[in-house]
C-alpha cells in the first residue's frame, strides 16, 4: 500500500512557467524528503523537512510541509530544462521503514 | 562523494540463474538498509528492509524465498534473485539510513542495478 500519493503524475511545461507537485498521506510522518532522479540513476536528495509549516527554498525551488505532518508541496519558479526529472518525496511512516511517494515526471520544454 | 555503492551497476543474466547484488555503506555503518525495485517511469517502490544481525523484513507481495537478503555485517547487505526471469529485469536500488549531527536520518541512496533477465 502506498502512503504517499503524489500529484499530478505527469507535467510538461514551458520554460519560465511556474509548477507546483504536491505529496500527500493519510499518516503523520516525523520528516518528509524530496528527491530528484535522473534514468538510470539512484534518487538525489533536495531537501528535508521536519517541522510542521515550514518552508525551505532552495534556489528557484520552495518545500512546505504542511501544519500537520501528513502533506507537502514543492514549488518551483521560472522552470527550466535542466528540472526536468522523477521528483520523489519520500519519509519514514510510524513504522520505521523508508517509503516513495508515487512520483511526479516533469518535463520542461526549452 | 559516493557514500553507499552498488555492485554491480548493471548485469544481465539467463532466465532460471541467480543474481546476487551488494550495496555497501562507504564510510558509516548502517544496521538497517532498505531495497527498493523500480519500474520504467515508475516510482521505488520498498521491497524490504534489511536488518543487520536479524532476518530482513519483507514488503506485502514481496516473495522473500525469491528475494533473499543477507545483511552480513554493519556496511554490507546483500540481495539475491533467484531462478531469475523476465520479468524480475528492473532496476534495484539500495538506500542506507546515516543519523546527522541534526538528529535526523538521511537517506543515502546507491546508484542503482539494472537487471536484465533473458
Amino acid at each position: 500500500t502506498q502512503l504517499l500519493e503524489q500529484s499530478p503524475q505527469f507535467l510538461s511545461i514551458q520554460e519560465g512557467e511556474n509548477l507546483t507537485v504536491y505529496c500527500n498521506s493519510s499518516s503523520v510522518f516525523s520528516s518528509l524528503q524530496w528527491y530528484r532522479q535522473e534514468p538510470g540513476e539512484g534518487p538525489v536528495l533536495l531537501v528535508t523537512v521536519v517541522t510542521g509549516g515550514e518552508v525551505k527554498k532552495l534556489k528557484r525551488l520552495t518545500f512546505q510541509f504542511g501544519d500537520a505532518r501528513k502533506d507537502s508541496s514543492l514549488h518551483i519558479t521560472a522552470a527550466q530544462p535542466g528540472d526536468t526529472g522523477l521528483y520523489l518525496c519520500a519519509g519514514p511512516p510510524p513504522a520505521y521503514k523508508y517509503i516513495f511517494g508515487t512520483g511526479t515526471r516533469l518535463k520542461v520544454l526549452a | 562523494g559516493a557514500v553507499v555503492s552498488q555492485h554491480p551497476s548493471w548485469v544481465i543474466c539467463k532466465s532460471g540463474t541467480s543474481v546476487k547484488i551488494e550495496c555497501r555503506s562507504l564510510d558509516f555503518q548502517a544496521t538497517t538498509m532498505f531495497w527498493y525495485r523500480q519500474f520504467p517511469k515508475q516510482s521505488l517502490m520498498l521491497m524490504a528492509t534489511s536488518n543487520e544481525g536479524s532476518k530482513a523484513t519483507y514488503e506485502q507481495g514481496v516473495e522473500k524465498d525469491k528475494f533473499l537478503i543477507n545483511h552480513a555485517s554493519l556496511t554490507l547487505s546483500t540481495l539475491t534473485v533467484t531462478s531469475a526471469h523476465p520479468e524480475d529485469s528492473s532496476f534495484y536500488i539500495c538506500s542506507a539510513p546515516r543519523e546527522l549531527a541534526e538528529s535526523t536520518d538521511t537517506q543515502y541512496f546507491g546508484p542503482g542495478t539494472r537487471l536484465t533477465v533473458l
